[in-house]
């Protein structure tokens, strides 16, 4: 039983650099969603892909934050120009259909900003 | 705009007696909930499910209670173990919003022997 894999699962950077993350949903899973988890916090939703399509994002996914899932499996998200603030864990989940049905999640990548 | 709230941020509790977290919403619209349980550098692991059409679900040592005139469920552990100290999540969706998940703030729960 293969569940949700994420890459990396630590991340260090300097400000101003590009980072990217990779997210392997459950293969029969059509849903992703991206979160993000600060210290203190619960998870917050960044972004959600129903297949390929992008089909939300969050007033908290700024500009310099995009994401990806171009065959409907795996997806990517990059955040160019890295700040402090972007300091995070960061989380996928996937889930099978529609919404309702239990999303299950990765280990996160924690992204560390210097 | 907190739609899920976790008011107790922690909670301590004998081992072998009942865990009772609660969670509060705001969002009328909610119609599916969750509790997950967390590991600090890991991710959410899922614990127990509740829709909005049934009161309780049962999976062996959890019990998710939901009270929608209240706008509040809790999940209860019995008998809490050690191994049951962690962070616990509610969350809530809507079908109408694309299923994403609103997060209450954890409760840390601690299990003394």
């Amino acid at each position: 039983d293969t569940g949700v894999s994420q890459d990396p699962r630590h991340k260090i950077t300097k400000r101003g650099q590009n980072v990217t993350f990779r997210c392997d949903p459950i293969s029969e899973h059509n849903r992703l969603y991206w979160y993000r988890q600060t210290l203190g916090q619960g998870p917050e939703f960044l972004t959600y892909f129903q297949n390929e399509a992008q089909l939300e994002k969050s007033r908290l996914l700024s500009d310099r934050f995009s994401a990806e899932r171009p065959k409907g499996s795996f997806s990517t998200l990059e955040i160019q120009r890295t700040e402090q603030g972007d300091s995070a864990m960061y989380l996928c989940a996937s889930s099978p259909t529609k919404g309702g049905d239990t999303q299950y999640f990765g280990p996160g990548t924690r992204l560390t900003v210097l | 705009d907190q739609q899920v709230k976790q008011n107790s941020p922690s909670l301590s509790v004998q081992e072998g007696r009942i865990s009772i977290l609660n969670c509060d919403y705001t969002n009328s619209m909610f119609d599916y909930f969750l509790w997950y349980k967390k590991y600090p550098a890991e991710g959410p692991t899922f614990l127990i499910s509740i829709s909005s059409i049934k009161d309780k679900n049962e999976d062996g040592r959890f019990t998710v209670f939901l009270n929608k005139s209240a706008k509040h469920l809790s999940l209860h552990i019995v008998p809490s173990q050690p191994g049951d100290s962690a962070v616990y999540f509610c969350a809530a969706s809507a079908d109408n919003q694309g299923g994403k998940l609103i997060f209450g703030q954890g409760t840390e729960l601690s299990v003394k022997p």
